[in-house]
């Protein structure tokens, strides 16, 4: 699986949209991009997961750049609740494992 | 609906000695995956168990073992523990093993050994 690099740490004021960045150079055509987080205290939560298209469910949206080398996870009005580590993870579709390969991830931080 | 549910949520154990910890799966799914999470780092994959067999496992030794049982639910024991077993057990469940589906975990047994 392709490594991902992302910023240790991001802060975000409460309301205004959270924009995470994730650099995967290596990734391969097969490899989807998938964004989990991880709240204090908890077990990670999927978010949204995407292949090139840019993808948008209730949680979050998903841009990734044309050339699949990096992706944004977008929190459109974040708030104190998205305080949490946010993980990038780029691994085979259709991986007959549950084998996912977490980062340090980044921190975000929500202010009031 | 139940999620993943894990028991217990926190246990201290001294050097040397075995652990147990189970693991529920959230209702419909019948694969089962343990990570350790290291203070300050992101979860690593130990193993998955699917159709009671282990089915993939990640770089830890053989003290490390696992079972799962007819009605999915999973137990991790390690054995012989060592102080940098200390961490977070996360369990994590799906439908199948994961492909492009998404994990549901639970929210961890803490172990802390002396």
């Amino acid at each position: 699986d392709a490594k991902t690099t992302q910023p240790p740490s991001m802060d975000c004021a409460e309301g205004r949209a959270a924009n995470l960045p994730c650099n995967h150079s290596t990734i391969s055509g097969n490899e989807y991009v998938y964004w989990y987080r991880q709240i204090h205290s908890q077990g990670p939560q999927y978010i949204i997961h995407g292949l090139k298209n840019n993808e948008t469910n209730e949680m979050a949206s998903l841009i990734i750049t044309e050339d699949r080398k990096s992706s944004t996870l977008i929190l459109p009005h974040a708030t104190l609740r998205d305080t949490a580590v946010y993980y990038c993870i780029v691994r085979v579709a259709g991986d007959n494992n549950n084998d996912m390969r977490f980062g340090a991830g980044t921190r975000l931080t929500v202010k009031p | 609906d139940a999620g993943v549910t894990q028991s217990p949520t926190h246990l201290i154990k001294t050097r040397g000695q075995q652990v147990t910890l189970r693991c529920s799966p959230k209702s419909g799914h019948d694969t089962v995956s343990w990570y350790q999470q290291a203070l300050g780092q992101g979860p690593q994959f130990i193993f998955q168990y699917y159709e009671e067999e282990e089915r993939q496992r990640g770089n830890f030794p053989d003290r490390f073992s696992g079972h799962q049982f007819p009605n999915y639910s999973s137990e991790l024991n390690v054995n012989a523990l060592l102080l940098g077993d200390s961490a977070l057990y996360l369990c994590a469940s799906s439908w199948r093993p994961a492909g492009r589906e998404k994990l549901f975990f639970g929210s961890g047994t803490q172990l802390s050994v002396l």
